[in-house]
């Protein structure tokens, strides 16, 4: 079973569009993580959500909005896509809380190509 | 703001060698540290974590820390071609339980 899976893997849509990424863990953990990878293997974090408790990065443009359906969810919307918003999009899952070992978990990916 | 600082590398050696990876971290708060391997076109996933100053060995791998000098390191000892890899460093602690992860440092291990 995988541990936390994405979808789609590949997503390639029009500038302007509004489009969406599903993620979901199987793991039991309490935080969900989304993290967006540039060309330049640069791994940013974009929104943490943590119990009802979301913390975003502020540098995140307000057109991404995460959405968690239930603590095992953790949704991202993107609205009116730009170029740079060409990226790979990981999801990730940890038990959360601060532990000093609190591993992430990813999931596998989605490469966004926004023409 | 919180910074972790890795050399992007390539950092290219040969197979059987010990492959020495460094990260350097700002926040003298931080309380966790992570490394985490990412092939190519592939998500990362953890080699381990340390929180102790001093050495951790697992395996091939040995993570060192050293909180006075705001370092930790990453050696992997009889370097192997499927070592080849990105290598993240992450980071967290101090007050916030979310990591902050450096560039990484890409390993080429050639035969």
């Amino acid at each position: 079973d995988t541990a936390v899976s994405q979808t789609p893997k590949y997503l390639v849509t029009q500038m302007g569009n509004d489009k969406s990424i599903k993620c979901e863990q199987n793991l039991g953990h309490d935080t969900m993580y989304w993290y967006k990878q540039d060309s330049k293997k640069f791994l940013k974090i974009m929104f943490s959500y943590n119990n009802k408790e979301l913390i975003i990065n502020e540098t995140v443009p307000n057109r991404f909005s995460p959405k968690s359906p239930d603590k095992a969810h953790l949704n991202l919307h993107i609205n009116s896509l730009e170029l740079g918003d060409s990226a790979v999009y990981f999801c990730a899952s940890s038990q959360g809380g601060g532990s000093g070992t609190d591993t992430q978990y990813f999931g596998p990916g989605t490469r966004l190509t926004v023409l | 703001q919180k910074e972790v600082e890795q050399n992007s590398g390539p950092l290219s050696v040969p197979e059987g060698a010990i492959a020495s990876l460094n990260c350097t971290y700002s926040d003298r708060g931080s309380q966790s540290f992570f490394w985490y391997r990412q092939y190519s076109g592939k998500s990362p996933e953890l080699i381990m974590f340390i929180y102790s100053n001093g050495d951790k060995e697992d395996g091939r791998f040995t993570a060192q820390l050293n909180k006075a000098s705001q370092y930790v390191s990453l050696l992997i000892r009889d370097s192997q071609p499927s070592d080849s890899a990105t290598y993240l460093c992450a980071v967290n602690g101090g007050g916030s339980y979310i990591p902050t992860f450096g560039r990484g440092t890409s390993l080429i291990v050639h035969p």
